[in-house]
């Protein structure tokens, strides 16, 4: 158990459909990241928040947004989902955003756009 | 810029051979270098990581891996495998004064035959 975690753990849902993706980091840590896993497209980083602000941005459609709140949890936002964003969404945190800190992911959500 | 590649999507090892699965990487400064490993239906969780302190480098579940400078290497080796080492494994790379978001590989599966 690494201590993050992420709901809900599955997600059925139509094109064109709205979801949000829950994320809690690990007790302490302040930065959280959000990735995408697909088979064609790897392990794709999305976005990164370090207490509460907007760190970092990745490959992130602009279809897709986040925030972290003041209780550190985040929270990813997909909006008129696609055929090509099922994918499993995983969340991970480190302590701080330095580049020698290991990330701890959660289990992921997998999303799934009928 | 930095990456990652990882040669063989999938390595194939029967039980109590040796385990290599290959990580080159590449980055303008000094790398921080991460084995991750992937078990079915679940998230990402750390092996072992390389920063600078020594060359060799020991992980959890006996894998070790070495960083080649010359060779821009840090391939993940263990001496014999296990059943329950069937996985994914990721190498991903980070650095200060580049991107200290790490990049990820695309992946490897290890497959451990009886």
């Amino acid at each position: 158990d690494s201590g993050v975690t992420q709901t809900p753990k599955h997600l059925i849902t139509a094109t064109g459909q709205r979801v949000t993706l829950r994320c809690s980091p690990r007790s302490g840590d302040l930065s959280v990241y959000w990735y995408q896993q697909s088979l064609d497209q790897g392990l794709q980083f999305l976005i990164q928040y370090y207490n509460g602000e907007e760190r970092a941005k990745g490959n992130i459609l602009e279809r897709f947004s986040a925030q972290q709140f003041p209780d550190l949890h985040s929270e990813l936002n997909l909006s008129s989902l696609e055929l090509g964003d099922s994918a499993l969404y995983f969340c991970a945190s480190s302590l701080l955003d330095r580049e020698f800190n290991e990330q701890f992911f959660g289990p992921g959500t997998r999303l799934t756009v009928l | 810029a930095q990456s990652v590649t990882q040669l063989g999507s999938h390595v194939s090892v029967s039980e109590g051979a040796l385990v290599l699965l290959r990580c080159n990487y590449s980055s303008s400064v000094p790398p921080y270098l991460f084995w991750y490993v992937q078990y079915p239906n679940q998230g990402l969780q750390l092996l072992l990581k390389y920063t600078s302190a020594a060359t060799l480098v020991k992980g959890i579940n006996g894998f070790e891996a070495e960083f080649k400078k010359s060779e821009t290497s840090f391939h993940l080796t263990k001496p014999s495998a296990h059943m329950s080492d069937a996985a994914e494994y990721f190498c991903a790379v980070s650095s200060s004064g580049g991107s200290y978001i790490p990049t990820f590989g695309r992946g490897t599966s290890l497959i451990v035959h009886p």
